[in-house]
């Protein structure tokens, strides 16, 4: 039984570039949130998408962005990024957003802004 | 907005003693609270979780204690393994209808001494 992966592991951008990274969750699982981890600190939740729709949204700019596609698949989307936006980006999974359903997560991805 | 506090950010033990850490929360509104567990370059692993129906749960060396008019939650980690040395992360909901959005604590560094 799959668990939740997300890709790519690694990635270093520039200011003001774009960003897209993905999200498959687990098995049977139908809603995606994506939480963004500062070193050192706790995931931050930036929004979660159930029936491809943005349901529920953090204290994030509008920057960033999101899709959740038919097979529940999700990318989170960054735009004009920031030192700032360097962090651990996880994906986590879950059943039926409107329920408090435990959440599981992905190893995460790493970006780094230069 | 809910608020999570948590401590110790960390702690240091014997193999075989007992960890304890401890959560805060400020909103009423819950459905459980689970527990993390997080080693370096991995995401966050759920441990364990509790609801609101119950005051403790145990799950083989891993004990939630639950106390609800103090709005306080602790994880116990009996017999401690230095395999059991990561990061531990309590969470709390959002409540009211914002289901699935998690506030983290900061975080307890867990150092356990062979």
């Amino acid at each position: 039984d799959a668990g939740v992966t997300q890709s790519p592991t690694h990635l270093i951008k520039t200011r003001g570039q774009q960003v897209t990274l993905r999200c498959s969750p687990k098995s049977g699982h139908d809603t995606v949130s994506w939480y963004q981890q500062a070193l050192g600190q706790g995931p931050q939740f930036i929004f979660q998408y159930y029936e491809e729709e943005e349901r529920q949204r953090g204290n994030f700019p509008d920057r960033f962005s999101g899709h959740q596609f038919p097979n529940y698949s999700s990318e989170l989307n960054v735009n004009a990024l920031l030192l700032g936006d360097s962090a651990l980006y996880l994906c986590a999974s879950s059943f039926f957003a409107y329920s408090n359903q435990p959440q599981h997560f992905g190893d995460g991805t790493r970006l780094s802004i230069l | 907005q809910q608020q999570v506090k948590q401590s110790p950010q960390s702690l240091i033990v014997q193999k075989g003693g007992i960890s304890i850490i401890n959560c805060a929360y400020e909103n009423t509104a819950f459905d459980y609270f689970p527990w993390y567990q997080q080693f370096p370059g991995k995401g966050p692993a759920l441990l364990i979780a509790i609801r609101p129906d119950v005051s403790e749960k145990k799950e083989g060396r891993f004990t939630i204690s639950f106390n609800k008019s103090a709005k306080q939650f602790s994880l116990h980690i009996m017999d401690s393994q230095p395999g059991d040395s990561a990061t531990y992360f309590c969470a709390a909901p959002a409540g009211g209808t914002s289901y699935g959005k998690l506030t983290f604590g900061q975080g307890t560094i867990l150092t356990v001494h062979p």
